[in-house]
């Protein structure tokens, strides 16, 4: 098994422009969810799906953050206009029955 | 609010000695509670884990302790090796073995030095 696949592993974009992340969960899993790490507030949960539906998404910042999830096999977090304190580590991680999390190997975005 | 708490950013211990990693939460509902390890540019692993009914897990060089009426844990790595290197976070879930959102600590450094 590949585990889970993040793309890019890195971006580089300015202020105001739309970034798209992407992320292919293990096969079989019918959790996906979204993380964000930074210095201050270590690994925050942004949002999660099961079976596709998005289940909480409370943690996600502001309106400009929007996730998709269309298959059970690939989902997007999207952030629209970036902002240069959008700058952190984003994660992906998948799940099944147990509690055990699956994380990819992230995404390093840096908005300037 | 933090429900789940590392209060130590960092740590360093000798090769061979035990090294502590402490996690306090605040949420007596808490069930089930993980340790993950991340090494840098990776994304963290599941390390080891423990059910609210035990106090106690053991995977080799690694241990968790559960104080329920402390709402602590710890994690115990004996002996260190210079490969424990990495940032060790905390995690815990309301509900076990039905996935769902895990609440994560904000990691703590551990450095072993030869």
């Amino acid at each position: 098994d590949a585990g889970v696949i993040q793309s890019p592993r890195h971006e580089v974009t300015e202020m105001g422009q739309e970034v798209t992340l992407r992320c292919k969960p293990i096969s079989g899993h019918d959790y996906l969810f979204w993380y964000r790490q930074t210095m201050m507030r270590g690994l925050e949960l942004l949002i999660y799906f099961n079976n596709n539906v998005p289940i909480d998404d409370s943690g996600m910042p502001e309106d400009r953050f929007s996730a998709k999830m269309p298959n059970a096999s690939f989902s997007t977090l999207k952030i629209q206009p970036s902002e240069p304190r959008d700058s952190a580590v984003y994660f992906c991680a998948s799940s099944w029955v147990g509690n055990e999390q699956y994380f990819g190997p992230g995404t390093r975005l840096t908005v300037t | 609010d933090q429900q789940v708490k590392q209060n130590s950013p960092s740590l360093s211990v000798q090769e061979g000695r035990i090294s502590i990693l402490n996690c306090d939460y605040t949420n007596s509902m808490f069930d089930y509670f993980l340790w993950y390890k991340k090494y840098p540019a990776e994304g963290p692993t599941f390390l080891i884990s423990i059910s609210s009914i035990k106090d106690k897990n053991e995977d080799g060089r690694f241990t968790v302790f559960l104080n329920k009426s402390a709402k602590h844990l710890s994690l115990h790595i004996v002996p260190s090796q210079p490969g424990d290197s990495a940032v060790y976070f905390c995690a815990a879930s309301p509900v076990y073995n039905q996935g769902g959102k895990l609440i994560f600590g904000q990691g703590t450094e551990l450095s072993v030095k030869p």
